[in-house]
């Protein structure tokens, strides 16, 4: 079963504009949120986090928020720049540690020109 | 400083052939992690090493998969009797190993199996 669902297969912004990339998690045992970019033939790279213990947090152009009751995070990049175009993954890990973390299947944003 | 380095880049093999997968994580990241990745899916969890012992190797589909860490630094990820199902993309990541620390990512390693 997919703990950790991204029904967005894809994406298309203008650059300038929000985007916003969704993850909703069905575990309550989750308490760590991560966020992945991922260009074609490299690693994920890691963008930022948010524990459970907070419902936002913001790095520059991206910001996270999550909803607890919800189970549902979102990753807002504002503005949006063509270098963001890739994939992004939601993750998640549960109390007992840092370890085996729960990916997403992806969203791949497209920033138009 | 240097992240974290998987070789070789791409293996193409028969089916039946084995084949080791090589990640040398970041230095002093005590944890390491093993992903495999397929066509339009997220990373899939294999194993999860602390030092040099397995933690958590519940990932793993099946006995022809089998990872070692001897000396808690590189890590070999041991395929046999590969399969064409077992093409896809192996992701090695590395962390500090403390409470809520990021994974970094290698590359990966993509797998043909012919």
């Amino acid at each position: 079963d997919q703990q950790v669902k991204q029904n967005s297969p894809s994406l298309s912004v203008q650059e300038g504009r929000i985007s916003i990339l969704n993850c909703d998690y069905t575990n309550s045992m989750f308490d760590y949120f991560l966020w992945y970019k991922k260009y074609p033939a490299e690693g994920p790279t890691f963008l930022i986090s948010i524990s459970s213990i907070k419902d936002k947090n913001e790095d520059g152009r991206f910001t996270v928020f999550l909803n607890k009751s919800a189970k549902h995070l979102s990753l807002h990049i504002v503005p949006s720049q063509p270098g963001d175009s890739a994939v992004y993954f939601c993750a998640a890990s549960g109390t007992s540690g840092t370890y085996k973390y729960i990916f997403g299947t992806g969203t791949r944003l497209k920033v138009l020109a | 400083g240097a992240g974290v380095s998987q070789t070789p880049s791409n293996k193409v093999t028969e089916k039946g052939k084995y084949v080791e997968l090589r990640c040398d994580p970041i230095s002093g990241h005590t944890a390491l992690y093993w992903y495999r990745q397929s066509l339009g899916q997220g990373p899939e969890f294999l194993i999860y090493f602390q030092g040099t012992g397995a933690a958590d190797d519940s990932g793993l589909p099946n006995d022809r998969f089998f990872a070692v860490r001897p000396e808690g630094s590189v890590s070999t990820l041991k395929i046999q009797r590969t399969e064409r199902g077992d093409s896809a993309v192996y992701l090695c990541a590395s962390s500090s190993g403390t409470s809520n620390s990021p994974l970094h990512f290698g590359n990966g390693t993509r797998l043909t199996v012919t």
